[in-house]
C-alpha cells in the first residue's frame, strides 16, 4: 500500500523554465509534507516542508502547493537550473504517529542547459 | 550544523559474510533510522530506534537487525549479506516530537550513504 506516489520516474526541462513535480498521498492523518533533493552518491537533503494547515509555502526559487482535498501536492522550481539535476522524493508525516517519514519513490530531474 | 556520518561510503562484501554498517550522530538526536534506497523504488525504511536500546521494524526488517547501544549510535547488521541487499543504505537522525525538541517539520537529516555490493 504505496501511501505517498510520485508517478513520474522523470521529467526534463529547460533551463530557466518551471519544473512542477507532482506527488499524491492516501494517508489523511499526514500533518506535514516535505521534500528531499539527492544527488547520486549522497545523502538526500531537506529541501521544503509544508503543514496540512497550510496550502502554500515558497523558499526562494522553491514553492510547494498542497491540496488537501485532492491529497495533491506538487513542487514548482522557478527558474530551474541545471544544477537542480536530482532525484526529489516527497515524504509525508504524522506529528501524531510514529514521527517516521513515508517517502514516494521519486522524480528524477533533468534541466538542459 | 548537524553531522550524520556513515562509517564506509563503498563496501564489497560476499554472500555469506556478516556485515556491519555504522552510524554516528552528533546532535544528541532520539530517533534514529535506516533506509536503504534502490531505483524505481524510492527510499525503504529497514528499522528505526526511538531511544537506547529501543528499535522498531520498518517496512523491509527481513535480513536485517540493528543495535543501539549509545544514543548517538545507530547499526545495520546484515548477518548473512546475500545479492538482493546490494544497494544503497542510508541513515538518518531527527529530534523526538514527543519532547518538545527541534524541527516541528520532522525533518530527518541524513548520512552520504553506503554503497554495498554484495557479490
Amino acid at each position: 500500500d504505496q501511501q505517498v506516489k510520485q508517478n513520474s520516474p522523470s521529467l526534463s526541462v529547460q533551463e530557466g523554465r518551471i519544473s512542477i513535480l507532482n506527488c499524491d498521498y492516501t494517508n489523511s492523518m499526514f500533518d506535514y509534507f516535505l521534500w528531499y533533493k539527492k544527488y547520486p552518491a549522497e545523502g538526500p537533503t531537506f529541501l521544503i516542508s509544508i503543514s496540512s494547515i497550510k496550502d502554500k509555502n515558497e523558499d526562494g526559487r522553491f514553492t510547494v502547493f498542497l491540496n488537501k482535498s485532492a491529497k495533491h501536492l506538487s513542487l514548482h522550481i522557478v527558474p530551474s537550473q541545471p544544477g537542480d539535476s536530482a532525484v526529489y522524493f516527497c515524504a509525508g508525516t504524522s506529528q501524531g504517529g510514529s514521527e517516521k517519514l513515508v517517502f514516494g519513490k521519486g522524480t528524477k530531474l533533468t534541466v538542459n542547459p | 550544523d548537524v553531522k550524520v556520518t556513515q562509517s564506509s561510503r563503498y563496501l564489497v562484501k560476499r554472500t555469506g559474510e556478516k556485515v556491519f554498517l555504522e552510524c554516528v550522530q552528533d546532535m544528541d538526536h532520539e530517533n534514529m533510522f535506516w533506509y536503504r534506497q534502490d531505483p524505481g523504488l524510492g527510499l525503504r525504511l529497514i528499522y528505526f530506534s526511538y531511544d537506547v536500546k529501543m528499535k522498531e521494524k520498518g517496512d523491509i526488517p527481513e535480513g536485517y537487525s540493528v543495535s543501539r547501544e549509545k544514543k548517538e549510535r545507530f547499526s545495520l547488521i546484515l548477518e548473512s549479506a546475500s545479492t538482493n541487499q546490494t544497494s544503497m543504505y542510508l541513515c538518518a537522525s531527527s529530534p523526538s516530537l514527543a519532547k518538545g525538541a527541534g524541527s516541528a517539520t520532522g525533518e530527518l537529516f541524513f548520512g552520504e550513504g553506503s554503497r554495498l555490493t554484495v557479490l
